[in-house]
């Protein structure tokens, strides 16, 4: 099975910062890459696929990049809707395979 | 408007079995990929299985043997069935709209609780 880390776990940051998440994969993947967004006790949301698309309806300020192990999600202002802990997941081979998750927080 | 709506989560004891529901409107459920994701109390997403439009479906190992994926297009509904359960299916479980690379689509989860 692919692995997939994320870091950090989690993060402190105030509204307006520059927010970045890495995504590691244990083996190449290509582009095969997805961003998610959580909120407390609600459904996972697409943000961004195939690694840089970003989904109909996604704020601007969501960007990603890369390709074959090492990925980037940016977030280049952070407003108050986007507390949460966003997930990466790999779509190259089954099974799909989730990071653990990056919880970012108010400073 | 696309919606899913997942039902028949339930407290089981372990070893017992359980049939969850996905209620689709706004397309054919057997139009696309479909997906099963579950989250443990408190941790990140798991994948659980997928069926394709053509029917052939795909587990985690953790859930092999054990769950099985399917779907009704007279109801329009995807179904997971989960038999000899245990205290580690304890989660949230979601069905998703499933485009082959992503889920664009979630339900809003259904709880499972497998305790004595």
């Amino acid at each position: 099975d692919i692995q997939m880390t994320q870091s950090p776990s989690s993060v402190s940051a105030s509204v307006g910062d520059r927010v970045t998440i890495t995504c590691r994969a244990s083996q190449g993947i290509s582009s095969w890459l997805v961003w998610y967004q959580q909120k407390p006790g609600k459904a996972p949301e697409l943000l961004i696929y195939a690694a840089s698309s970003l989904q109909s309806g996604v704020p601007s300020r969501f960007s990603g990049s890369g390709s074959g192990t090492d990925f980037t999600l940016t977030i280049s202002s952070l407003q108050p809707e986007d507390f949460a802990t966003y997930y990466c997941q790999q779509a190259n081979s089954f099974p799909r395979t989730f990071g653990q998750g990056t919880k970012v927080e108010i400073k | 408007e696309v919606q899913l709506v997942e039902s028949g989560g339930a407290l089981i004891q372990p070893g017992g079995s359980l049939r969850l529901s996905c209620a689709v409107s706004g397309f054919t459920v057997s139009d696309y990929y479909m997906s099963w994701v579950r989250q443990a109390p408190g941790k990140g997403l798991e994948w659980v299985s997928v069926i394709y439009a053509g029917g052939a479906a795909y587990y985690a190992d953790s859930v092999k043997g054990r769950f099985t994926i399917s779907r009704d297009i007279s109801k329009n509904t995807l179904y997971l069935q989960m038999n000899s359960l245990r205290a580690e299916d304890t989660a949230v479980y979601y069905c998703a709209i499933d485009r082959r690379d992503d889920l664009v689509i979630w339900g809003q989860g259904t709880m499972v609780t497998v305790s004595s």
